[in-house]
């Protein structure tokens, strides 16, 4: 399978714990982006990086989320000291570089609950 | 700010008919794109279709096809001869030209009906 994979699919967590996921993208791919989809809605664009820098942030992205892309390959969202309201599906997408227009292709996600 | 909106929460179809999925968005800019995402259930989300803004021929794959209005920022999907695996979520979206943050509508539970 040569799509983006995504590490662990479900997290349960207490509050005020640190989680980190994973995100392997489209081996070629050079962009990479993180997402949060809350139930019943539609994925919340939260921070891309091309190649290992990370060139643009949400506002969503509190102090308490960090995420890193070494090397450029794979990339690791970690969100410390966890609240309620981190309960959600993060997914990861990747895309190759083009003038325009970028085809994001989607991982299945991480389901975090945080108890 | 770019904003997507799906007012169709939830909507059914008999197997082989036709449906269409409503989308409204604002932007002030001129060049953007236009997707519809499908996301079946526990499984990841794939591109269905893609618009270009500047393209007035409305976009169609297979039995997937676009009613793009740019002046009334409407872009709706119509699928037809609907098929049991077409049941999922589906997400309108929306990005500008060369720009990383898609903008996803609230998204659409379609049912197919045998």
């Amino acid at each position: 399978d040569t799509g983006v994979s995504q590490n662990p699919r479900h997290k349960i967590t207490k509050r005020g714990q640190n989680v980190t996921f994973r995100c392997d993208p489209i081996s070629e791919h050079n962009r990479l982006y993180w997402y949060r989809q809350t139930l019943g809605q539609g994925p919340e664009f939260l921070t891309y990086f091309q190649n290992e820098a990370q060139l643009e942030k949400s506002r969503l992205l509190s102090d308490r989320f960090s995420a890193e892309r070494p090397k450029g390959s794979f990339s690791t969202l970690e969100i410390q000291r966890t609240e309620q309201g981190d309960s959600a599906m993060y997914l990861c997408a990747s895309s190759l570089e083009r003038a325009g227009y970028n085809e994001q292709f989607f991982g299945p996600g991480t389901r975090l609950t945080v108890l | 700010a770019q904003t997507v909106t799906q007012s169709q929460p939830e909507m059914s179809v008999q197997e082989a008919e036709t449906v269409t999925l409503s989308c409204t968005y604002d932007t002030s800019e001129n060049n953007y794109y236009l997707f519809w995402y499908k996301q079946p259930p526990s499984r990841q989300m794939i591109l269905v279709i893609r618009q270009e803004a500047y393209k007035q021929q409305n976009a169609t794959e297979n039995r997937f096809s676009v009613n793009f209005q740019k002046a009334a920022k409407s872009f709706s999907l119509k699928i037809s001869d609907s098929q049991l695996g077409d049941t999922a979520m589906y997400f309108c979206a929306f990005t500008l030209y060369n720009n990383n943050d898609m903008r996803f509508g609230a998204g659409t539970r379609l049912t197919v009906k045998p």
